[in-house]
């Protein structure tokens, strides 16, 4: 157990809807990082927080969007959804923004129908 | 574009017999680099190399660096079932102050009684 947790773990959804996922980082650690992993693309690294502000963006589309909170907890928002983005969503995080040893939460597995 | 590229994609051995996992990359601004261990969900952390020549060991797992050649060796000796799973290579980058994980696709591994 990593210390980081996830939810939900499993969402099914259609098409064109909104899901949100949420991630707690491991106690202390101020970087929380979003990845999508689908078996065609392996692991993406998709956005990163620092202690409430975006640090650095990857391969995230903007129909996605994520947020850190005061708490630190984040949610990362996936909208007008479509079937190619049917996969885990993982949530990491690091104590400081430069990390780089990340701890990986359990995942959140999508399936948009 | 950063590339982290695993070979070979799926191994299957025999328990007891040795591995060599291997990983190499082609990215700028690197950082470190970082084995993970994956089996039915999350990604595990196992080790982050830095500098070249210097061999980090837990265990039966061992792994080395070498930034002139830009790759990285994972070896795994007297298998056992439950090292079973993907073995994921990544190597971080510099983004900023932040530092972003560029991910392998990663190594299947099947240790067979």
């Amino acid at each position: 157990d990593s210390g980081v947790t996830q939810t939900p773990k499993h969402l099914i959804t259609a098409t064109g809807q909104r899901v949100t996922l949420r991630c707690s980082p491991r106690s202390g650690d101020l970087s929380v990082y979003w990845y999508q992993q689908s078996l065609d693309q392996g692991l993406q690294f998709l956005i990163q927080y620092y202690n409430g502000e975006e640090r650095a963006k990857g391969n995230i589309l903007e129909r996605f969007s994520a947020q850190q909170f005061p708490d630190l907890h984040s949610e990362l928002n996936l909208s007008s959804l479509e079937l190619g983005d049917s996969a885990l969503y993982f949530c990491a995080s690091s104590v400081g923004q430069g990390g780089p040893e990340q701890y990986f939460g359990p995942g959140t597995r999508l399936t948009v129908t | 574009e950063d590339k982290v590229v695993q070979s070979p994609l799926s191994l299957v051995v025999h328990e007891g017999d040795t591995v060599t996992l291997n990983c190499s990359y082609e990215v700028t601004n690197f950082r470190s680099l970082l084995w993970y261990k994956q089996e039915k969900k999350a990604p595990t952390f196992l080790f982050m190399l830095t500098s070249s020549g210097i061999e980090k060991k837990s265990g039966r797992l061992s792994s080395i660096l070498d930034k002139k050649e830009l790759f990285s060796i994972l070896n795994i000796t007297a298998t056992q079932t439950g090292d079973s799973a993907v073995y994921l290579c990544a190597v971080a980058v510099s983004a900023g102050s932040a530092r972003q994980l560029t991910f392998g696709s990663g190594t299947q591994l099947t240790v067979l009684p």
